[in-house]
């Protein structure tokens, strides 16, 4: 069966520099999240898409910004990138049209490391 | 605000032997209750879901979990455990009216042979 696709997998960047990470939902679903897992942490709600609009907004920095296109893939974009970002980030998705709470896939996430 | 806590860092276990993580939480109004498998250097894999209903809930790979009310916990077992059941748990409810899971610190189940 599809998963949730994430790109790339890894990522090294300087400090300041701009990084955006992809992500492709299973096909049919509907709403995207993006969670961020630090060293030893538990992931954390960073924001969330239902049919290409913002639904939810968790410790999202300023300097991440996000959005999802027409074909329900998502992009998270962070720019002005600090060390304190270094951290696997997770895409998932589900399919939550008529509201009801269906667990959500989680893609194999991108480790992003700032140098 | 609500919050899940897991209060094992590591929890050990023979195989073959029976095995419980643990999970307490506190949310506003019903809770919507899911665990969560991680694997080294891998995505989190869906185990099991309690929204309503029968208080155990079944999940893969022979996972089950007891949803109780008036403790709001929400448990995880099996009655044999494997050498492969080694990873992190994490449990994570979900809040009425929102979609974003709020996860516990997880659990590091480490199964000997």
């Amino acid at each position: 069966a599809a998963g949730v696709i994430q790109s790339p997998r890894h990522l090294i960047k300087e400090k300041r520099e701009t990084a955006t990470l992809k992500c492709y939902p299973i096909p049919r679903h509907d709403t995207v999240y993006w969670y961020q897992q630090g060293p030893g942490q538990d992931p954390q709600f960073l924001i969330s898409f239902y049919e290409k609009m913002q639904s939810d907004k968790g410790s999202i920095p300023d300097r991440f910004s996000a959005q999802q296109f027409s074909d329900y893939h998502s992009e998270l974009n962070m720019s002005s990138l600090e060390l304190g970002d270094s951290a696997l980030y997770f895409c998932a998705s589900s399919l939550e049209g008529g509201g009801a709470h269906n667990e959500q896939f989680f893609g194999p996430g991108t480790r992003l490391t700032v140098l | 605000a609500q919050s899940v806590a897991q209060p094992e860092d590591q929890v050990n276990v023979a195989e073959g032997n029976p095995l419980t993580v643990k999970c307490t939480y506190s949310v506003s109004g019903n809770p919507y209750l899911f665990w969560y498998v991680q694997y080294p250097n891998r995505g989190l894999q869906f185990l099991l879901k309690y929204i309503t209903g029968d208080n155990l809930v079944k999940g893969s790979y022979g996972f089950e979990a007891e949803f109780n009310k008036s403790q709001t916990s929400f448990h995880l077992k099996k009655p044999s455990a494997l050498v492969s059941d080694s990873a992190l748990y994490f449990c994570a409810a979900m809040d009425t009216g929102r979609r974003a899971l709020t996860f516990g610190s997880g659990t590091r189940l480490q199964v000997q042979p």
